[in-house]
C-alpha cells in the first residue's frame, strides 16, 4: 500500500535554529497538508497546499513557517527560528483530492526544541 | 466553528471484551465526513474506520465498527473482541468538503490481558 514517507524520524534542535522536515506524498496525490501535534495534546492543523500554493492555514501557521514543494516528491515544512513550543510531532498527509478520498497520514517527524 | 468532543480521556477494557468509545461534534453542515484514527505509542496516524454523513448506514471494519447518530451528532466506536495491539490513543475527527480536519482530544484506551 502507498506511504507518506517522513524524514528525519527524530530531530532535535538549538533554539533559534531553522529546521526542514521533509515529506514525500504519495505520487499521484495533489493535496498536501501539515499537522502539528504537542505532546498530549490534540492533532492540530497548520497548512494545506495545493497546485503549489498554500490553499489554507491556521493561526498557528504563523511568519516563522513556510512550506515548499521544491521537486515533483517532496513536500517539506521548514521552521525558520525554532521556539521551545515548537516541540511537537509533525504530520505530513497527502489526499488524491475530493472528498470520496482519505487522507494518508505519514508516520510523523519529532521535533525536540532544547 | 466546528468542534469535536470526546468526553472519555481513558478508558480500560479486558482483552475479548467490548469497549465503545464516545464522540460528539458540532456543525451546522448536513454532508461532510467522520473519522476514527488510532496512535499507537510509535504515533502513527492510522485510519480506522470512516463514515460518510449522507450514508445512514453504519460503517464496519471488520471488530470496529460505529454508531452513528446524526441528529444527535454522535459518532461513537466500538470494538469488538479487543485485542492487546488494540490499546492506543484514539481520536475521533470531522472534516467537511474541501477542509482540513478537526481533531477531538482523544481517548487513550488501555486493554487489560
Amino acid at each position: 500500500e502507498p506511504e507518506v514517507t517522513q524524514t528525519p524520524s527524530h530531530q532535535v534542535t538549538q533554539m533559534g535554529q531553522e529546521v526542514i522536515l521533509r515529506c514525500v506524498p504519495i505520487s499521484n496525490h495533489l493535496y498536501f497538508y501539515w499537522y502539528r501535534q504537542i505532546l498530549g495534546q490534540k492533532v492540530e492543523f497548520l497548512v494545506s497546499f495545493y497546485n503549489n500554493e498554500i490553499s489554507e492555514k491556521s493561526e498557528i501557521f504563523d511568519d516563522q513557517f513556510s512550506v515548499e514543494r521544491p521537486d515533483g516528491s517532496n513536500f517539506t515544512l521548514k521552521i525558520r527560528s525554532t521556539k521551545l513550543e515548537d516541540s511537537a510531532m509533525y504530520f505530513c498527509a497527502s489526499s488524491q483530492g475530493g472528498d470520496n478520498y482519505g487522507y494518508t497520514f505519514g508516520s510523523g517527524t519529532r521535533l525536540t526544541v532544547v | 466553528a466546528q468542534t469535536v468532543t470526546q468526553s472519555q480521556p481513558e478508558m480500560s477494557v479486558q482483552e475479548a471484551e467490548t469497549v465503545t468509545l464516545s464522540c460528539t461534534y458540532d456543525t451546522s453542515e448536513s454532508d461532510y465526513y467522520l473519522f476514527w484514527y488510532k496512535q499507537p505509542p510509535s504515533r502513527q496516524m492510522i485510519l480506522v474506520i470512516r463514515q460518510e454523513a449522507y450514508k445512514q448506514q453504519n460503517a464496519t471494519e471488520n471488530r470496529f465498527s460505529v454508531n452513528f447518530q446524526k441528529a444527535a451528532k454522535s459518532f461513537s466506536l466500538k470494538i469488538s473482541d479487543s485485542q492487546l495491539g488494540d490499546a492506543a490513543m484514539y481520536f475521533c475527527a470531522y472534516r467537511f468538503y474541501g477542509q482540513n480536519f478537526v481533531f477531538g482530544p482523544g481517548t487513550r484506551l488501555s486493554v487489560l490481558p
